[in-house]
């Protein structure tokens, strides 16, 4: 099975900030990504698919790209609402893995 | 507008079986694809499995032989029925549309969760 890799595991950013976070796939995912935002206590919330295309409604400081097995989820000016956790996931053939999760705090 | 609701108990005794309904609202099961992720107290999210709209199943194969998906269209309701649970199956259980067009796929609506407790 294809393994999700996210890194950092967690960050801690100062409003205004650029972030970056990564994930990487075992294989080839082509540009089967899916980046999903998780606050605390709600279900997942669709913010990129297919590696870098923004879901409808999410702001555009949002920026997801990359291709293969190597994903990049970047926000510009962070907004203290962007606190959260941010998962990757392969998402084209099943399994749909996961990955373990970026937490980004708020300094 | 599109909505989903899981229900089911919240406590469960080892060894048992869970079930959980997950209904739907807003587009048709036999043309869209409904999937269960859980996610145990502070840790990430698993895909467990699901069906899609010609009623065809697919499961985690690290679950497969424990879980069971089915559905009624009638009743635009989506089943998941697990034995034998243990305590590390205590979690909060999602249910999410599989929005899904050539190669794109996504889980882009999301139920609001439901608490499961596995304990005697």
């Amino acid at each position: 099975n294809i393994v999700m890799t996210q890194s950092p595991k967690s960050m801690s950013i100062s409003v205004g900030d650029r972030v970056t976070m990564n994930c990487k796939a075992s294989q080839n995912v082509y540009n089967n990504i899916a980046w999903y935002q998780q606050k605390p206590g709600k279900s997942p919330k669709l913010l990129i698919y297919y590696a870098s295309n923004r879901y409808t409604g999410v702001p555009d400081r949002f920026t997801g790209s990359g291709s293969g097995t190597d994903f990049t989820l970047t926000i510009n000016s962070v907004q203290a609402e962007d606190a959260a956790f941010y998962y990757c996931q392969r998402i084209y053939n099943s399994p749909y893995t996961f990955g373990a999760g970026t937490k980004l705090e708020l300094k | 507008q599109v909505q989903l609701k899981e229900s089911g108990p919240g406590l469960v005794q080892p060894s048992q079986t869970l079930s959980l309904t997950c209904t739907v609202s807003g587009f048709s099961l036999t043309s869209n694809s409904v999937h269960w992720v859980r996610q145990p107290p502070g840790k990430g999210l698993e895909w467990m499995g699901g069906i899609w709209g010609d009623g065809s199943t697919d499961y985690n194969s690290a679950l497969k032989s424990r879980l069971s998906i089915s559905r009624d269209t009638s009743k635009s309701q989506v089943f998941l029925k697990m034995n034998s649970l243990q305590t590390d199956d205590t979690a909060i259980y999602f249910c999410t549309r599989l929005l899904y067009y050539g190669y794109t796929r996504y889980f882009d609506y999301w139920g609001q969760g439901v608490m499961v407790t596995v304990s005697s």
